[in-house]
């Protein structure tokens, strides 16, 4: 079965600071990944997803994520986060035999201190 | 357009007991989802609809049913609820399968369980 590993539970950065969240993916077909984010007491929203071409996605918010097949990650990045970007982030991952089902990743909370 | 819609948004229940957790969308969406979120476990599939009248397990459907008589809605019954269904339960719904242009899921605000 496939698995999403993210890396870091807990992550604490100053306002200005660079982001960037690992996931990593077990499934070795073809893949769809996406990021989604929870801002407190709200409900899951997609950053951005990767089916296929440019490996460089860019998404809201100022959010890219680069995908690697070779290392079967699909890490996020921020130039520099805002107090706003506190939130839990979630990879998923799709494997194209598994159908129409995610798996999810265990989530990483990010905290940014103004 | 209201999206995909919860309710309860909070219910406490006891041991044995039964319940419905309702899921509507407004999107005529023909996938739709139900997932159990834990601390530190990201989000589990239990249960996903392709359309009106056909179901498919997820990864944890133990304990949990389903059913979907229209596009609209998206019921999950719990029987016998346990302590170990504490979570928050959320449902989404997506326009296309997943790998698809349009294959991305709009997610409800949740419904937060504890069974006591």
């Amino acid at each position: 079965a496939q698995s999403v590993s993210q890396h870091n539970h807990h992550v604490i950065l100053s306002e200005a600071a660079s982001l960037e969240l690992g996931c990593n993916y077990s499934y070795g077909g073809t893949v769809n990944l996406f990021w989604y984010v929870q801002y407190p007491g709200q409900h899951l929203q997609l950053l951005l997803k990767y089916f296929s071409g440019d490996p460089l996605v860019k998404g809201i918010k100022g959010f890219e994520a680069e995908f690697i097949k070779s290392k079967f990650s699909f890490n996020l990045r921020k130039p520099s986060v805002q107090w706003s970007d506190t939130a839990e982030y979630f990879c998923a991952v799709n494997a194209a035999a598994a159908g129409n089902k995610l798996t999810f990743g265990g989530g990483t909370r990010v905290l940014v201190k103004p | 357009n209201a999206g995909v819609t919860q309710t309860p948004k909070f219910r406490i229940l006891k041991i044995g007991q039964s319940m419905t957790l309702q899921c509507t969308q407004d999107m005529n969406h023909n996938y739709m989802y139900w997932y159990r979120q834990d601390p530190g476990m990201g989000l589990k599939l239990i249960y996903y609809s392709v359309g009106a009248g056909i179901t498919d397990k997820g990864e944890v459907p133990n304990g949990y049913n389903v059913s979907r008589s229209t596009t609209e809605d998206f019921p999950l019954r719990l029987e016998l609820a346990a302590p170990s269904q504490t979570s928050v339960y959320f449902c989404a719904s997506s326009p296309t399968g997943l790998a698809g242009v349009g294959g991305e899921q709009y997610f409800g605000p949740g419904t937060r369980l504890t069974v006591t």
